[in-house]
């Protein structure tokens, strides 16, 4: 039971580049969620999908693309990448009320 | 607008002593409460929650308080111990937008 895994771990992308962020859950949770993190700050929600086939919103979507591409995995894509992209992303699934985060992505956009 | 505060960059104590983190909210729609921790290079963790119907959650050493008119609650660390040294993160569940919304953190050192 690997739980929520991500990749890559890392990435360095040059400015104006795409790039396809990968999660995957193996706890049959229908909610999936992307967040980023930013130094000395919270996460911030960038989308999440609530079941199979849907997809919002989060706070901070601009640039953002993503893919519930069926009940394990949600994919986060950058079109293209920008300097202000460069953070922490993480992948969350949930069941009921407690979310499960994977290891996290330390993406730079130079 | 924030609508979940965490107030306190960073908190140092000593082994032994309690550690009290706090977390202000404004959005009276929350109805669930969670705390997460997150040691670095990893994601965060599920630590303790509190249902809105509740004033306190207790587990081993964590307790989280809830005082709903003052929209505060609070993490309470009783020994606290060197390897709860992370970032902890408090997060509220709006029930029908069916997601969280986080703080800033509060990173939390304990000296032996």
């Amino acid at each position: 039971n690997a739980g929520v895994t991500q990749t890559p771990k890392f990435q360095v992308l040059k400015t104006g580049q795409s790039m396809t962020l990968q999660c995957a859950q193996d706890m049959n949770h229908n909610s999936m969620y992307w967040y980023r993190q930013d130094p000395g700050m919270g996460l911030r929600l960038i989308y999440y999908s609530a079941s199979e086939g849907t997809t919002d919103k989060g706070e901070v979507p601009n640039g953002y693309n993503v893919s519930r591409l069926n009940k394990r995995e949600f994919s986060l894509r950058l079109e293209s990448a920008a300097p202000s992209q460069t953070s922490v992303y993480f992948c969350a699934s949930r069941l009921i009320y407690e979310q499960y985060f994977g290891p996290g992505t330390r993406l730079t956009v130079t | 607008d924030q609508q979940v505060k965490q107030n306190s960059p960073s908190l140092s104590v000593q082994e032994g002593r309690i550690s009290i983190l706090n977390c202000d909210y404004t959005n009276s729609m929350f109805d669930y409460f969670l705390w997460y921790k997150k040691y670095p290079a990893e994601g965060p963790t599920f630590l303790i929650s509190i249902s809105s119907i509740k004033d306190k959650n207790e587990d081993g050493r964590f307790t989280v308080f809830l005082n709903k008119s003052a929209k505060h609650l609070s993490l309470h660390i009783v020994p606290s111990q060197p390897g709860d040294s992370a970032v902890y993160f408090c997060a509220a569940l709006h029930p029908q937008a069916g997601k969280s919304t986080f703080g800033d953190g509060t990173t939390l050192t304990v000296k032996p």
